[in-house]
């Protein structure tokens, strides 16, 4: 079974603080994706990673994919109110680029 | 000028009934996804058409087929409903490696 683990699962952190999110699996990915997704809508697609190593910068939000495409990151500088969501990372496998979704991170943000 | 669209985005039906939702992309993208979205926010790929045919048909009860009349409308019909068929239902549309386009989902109830 495929699987990627995302953690934490929950967080909740006060305003000007950073985070880090993390996205891992045993399996290795040809590309990773990460969504934000708000209540009573869909995920909305960040980034995708495709290269092993690759750090992609979103203004204040810092995407990193593994060496070995295994896993990724989110790290966010100086989170605002406005970054509270879920955050999804999901992971491409195979040709026919089947994409696997992880459980989440349902960041808050406190004022 | 919505991008993925479905509807209904609210179905309340009863047990036994069937139903259908619709989606329609107009990004001209080739690929077309159902995902199911449980209570726990836990996306699973249901059925992946790419220009009308289909590539990916997971482990899902033979009461929900997809229809793809043309590669901008991807369809799902649900025969019998059940109880555990109340979940989020979402539409999404990709190029390859391009990351996915949801809709905002359609949020069925069972009763």
């Amino acid at each position: 079974t495929q699987l990627l683990e995302q953690s934490p699962q929950f967080l909740s952190i006060q305003e000007g603080e950073n985070l880090t999110v993390y996205c891992n699996s045993s399996s290795v990915f040809s590309s990773l994706q990460w969504y934000r997704q708000e209540p009573g809508e869909g995920p909305v697609l960040l980034v995708t990673v495709v290269t092993g190593g690759e750090v992609k910068k979103l203004k204040r939000l810092t995407f990193q994919f593994g060496d070995a495409r295994k896993d990724s990151s989110l790290h966010i500088t100086a989170a605002q109110p406005g970054d509270t969501g879920l955050y999804l990372c999901a992971g491409a496998l195979g040709r026919d680029d089947k994409i696997i979704f992880g459980k989440g991170t349902r960041l808050h943000i406190l004022p | 000028d919505t991008a993925v669209s479905q509807t209904p985005k609210y179905l309340v039906t009863q047990m036994g009934n069937d139903k259908s939702i619709k989606c329609e992309q107009n990004l001209g993208h080739d690929t077309m996804y159902w995902y199911k979205q449980d209570s726990k926010k836990f996306l699973k790929i249901m059925f992946s058409y790419n220009n009308k045919e289909l590539i990916i048909n997971e482990t899902v009860p033979n009461r929900f087929s997809p229809k793809s009349p043309d590669k901008a409308h991807l369809n799902l019909h649900i025969n019998s409903l059940e109880l555990g068929d109340s979940a989020v239902y979402f539409c999404a549309s990709s190029q390859r490696v391009g990351g996915y386009t949801f809709g905002s989902g359609t949020r069925l109830t069972v009763v």
